[in-house]
């Protein structure tokens, strides 16, 4: 079975400063994708970032990237320059290769961006 | 450039009543999903549908049902609601595994009293 801890139900950021929310996972997939979607307050879904687990090198997408290492079974999110905008839920989920291929996503950590 | 339609958006049932949640998307993806979200709880999910003409049950299928119409479609059906129900739903679609995200419609909050 597959499974995603996010240990931080809320984090506090300073306008402009990063800030790493936390996420590990389980899995006996040998091959598997790693995500990231925000959610504001307005309650959209929106993906941030994908790491593959064969890729070799860490995922970025402008101000996010994704902390990645293997051995440790941790995905974790860096968000640089924190903007107010920042502020909302993020899920860590994951998704492997077996049958039904569906996500699994972790109970979220909200962040607060403070001015 | 819709990606995925949901509605209705909003809904207040009485316990006992019955509805149906439609999800339509123009991605032409195989893969559709149904998922609540609880606080604290992230996002479960209630039935998929791996392509045209299959459904599977997911984490918490109990109370729900769910019709594959066509490649586009694909509704969720709660015939007797109770308060346990309320809950934020979201329909959602992906391409092949495992690099292939969730594009997720904008949610339906279902209110049961």
């Amino acid at each position: 079975a597959q499974k995603i801890t996010q240990t931080q139900p809320g984090m506090f950021v300073q306008e402009k400063e990063a800030v790493t929310l936390d996420c590990t996972y389980d899995t006996s997939d040998p091959s598997y994708g790693l995500f990231w979607y925000k959610q504001p307050s307005s309650g959209e879904m929106i993906f941030l970032i994908y790491q593959g687990s064969y890729d070799q090198q860490n995922a970025t997408e402008g101000r996010y990237s994704l902390n990645f290492q293997k051995a440790r079974k941790s995905a974790n999110l860096v968000i640089s320059a924190s903007q107010l905008g920042d502020s909302a839920m993020y899920f860590c989920a994951m998704r492997g290769i077996n049958y039904g291929q569906n996500f699994v996503f972790g109970p979220g950590t909200r962040l607060s961006v403070l001015p | 450039n819709a990606g995925v339609t949901q509605t209705p958006k909003f809904q207040v049932l009485k316990t006992g009543q019955s509805m149906t949640l439609q999800c339509a998307q123009d991605m032409n993806h195989n893969s559709m999903y149904w998922y609540r979200q609880d606080p604290g709880m992230g996002l479960r999910l209630i039935y998929y549908s791996a392509s045209e003409g299959t459904t599977d049950k997911g984490e918490v299928p109990n109370g729900y049902n769910v019709s594959r119409l066509n490649k586009r479609e694909f509704s969720l059906r709660l015939e007797s609601a109770a308060p346990s129900q309320t809950s934020v739903y979201f329909c959602a679609t992906s391409g092949q595994a495992p690099n292939y995200g969730y594009t997720f419609g904008s949610g339906t909050r279902l209110t049961v009293v």
